[in-house]
C-alpha cells in the first residue's frame, strides 16, 4: 500500500513561531498535495493545497513547499496563533493520508 | 454557506446488525466520498463515488460495505454485519469538480 509518512507526530511552538511539518510520499502519480487541519470532535477541513507543477504556495500565515525530485512537501505556519492549535494531515490525491500532526502553540 | 450534513452523528449497535449512515452533500456537488478515522489515529478512505457508481474502493471497502445515493440528496454508507473494528468516526465528504473536497462532522460509530 502506497503511504505517506509524516512528521513530526507531535509539535509544540511558542506563539509568534514557525511550525513546520513534514510529509514524503511514494507515489508520483498524484497531483494534488493537500494538507487538512482537523479540531477535535470536527471533521478534516481543507486548509491549503498545492499541485506539483509549483515549488511553494502561500495563502496568508500558511505555506507549502513542494519538492518534486525528493517527494517530500512540507506544510510552514508563520507567526503560529493558539487558534492553530489543532491536528494536521497531509495527504496524496483524495485516498492516501498522513497519521497527523498533533500542533500545540503555547500562548 | 453550503455544508455537509450527516446523521446520525452517534450510532450504538451491536456487533453483526446493520448499519445506515447518512450524508447529505452540498448540493451541487459531483463527488461524493466516504473516509473513516479510528480514534487518535488517520483518516483512511473507503469509497469514491461518482456518476452513480463507485469510481474507486480502498481495501477496507469489501463486501460488507456498500453506498448509495437513493435521491438526489443522501449518500449512504451501509455496513451489513458490523464488527468491533468497525467502530470509528465516518466521515462524508463531497466536491464540485475542483479538487476542494469538503468534510462533514463526522458520524461517531460504536459497535458493541
Amino acid at each position: 500500500q502506497q503511504q505517506v509518512k509524516q512528521s513530526p507526530q507531535s509539535l509544540i511552538v511558542q506563539k509568534g513561531g514557525i511550525s513546520i511539518i513534514n510529509c514524503a510520499y511514494e507515489n508520483t502519480a498524484f497531483d494534488y498535495f493537500p494538507w487538512y487541519q482537523q479540531f477535535p470532535g470536527k471533521g478534516p477541513a481543507l486548509l491549503i493545497a498545492i499541485r506539483p507543477d509549483v515549488s511553494e504556495k502561500k495563502e496568508g500565515r500558511f505555506t507549502i513547499s513542494f519538492n518534486k525530485s525528493a517527494k517530500q512537501f512540507s506544510l510552514h505556519i508563520m507567526d503560529s496563533q493558539p487558534g492553530d492549535s489543532a491536528t494536521y494531515f497531509c495527504a496524496t490525491g483524495k485516498s492516501t493520508f498522513g497519521d497527523g500532526t498533533t500542533l500545540t502553540v503555547k500562548p | 454557506e453550503p455544508e455537509v450534513t450527516q446523521t446520525p452523528s452517534h450510532q450504538v449497535t451491536q456487533m453483526g446488525q446493520e448499519v445506515i449512515l447518512r450524508c447529505v452533500p452540498i448540493s451541487n456537488h459531483l463527488y461524493f466520498y466516504w473516509y473513516r478515522q479510528i480514534l487518535g489515529q488517520k483518516v483512511e478512505f473507503l469509497v469514491s463515488f461518482y456518476n452513480n457508481e463507485i469510481s474507486e474502493k480502498s481495501e477496507i471497502f469489501d463486501d460488507q460495505f456498500s453506498v448509495e445515493r437513493p435521491d438526489g440528496s443522501n449518500f449512504t454508507l451501509k455496513i451489513r454485519s458490523t464488527k468491533l473494528e468497525d467502530s470509528a468516526m465516518y466521515f462524508c465528504a463531497s466536491r464540485v469538480s475542483t479538487d476542494t473536497q469538503y468534510f462533514g462532522p463526522g458520524t461517531r460509530l460504536t459497535v458493541l
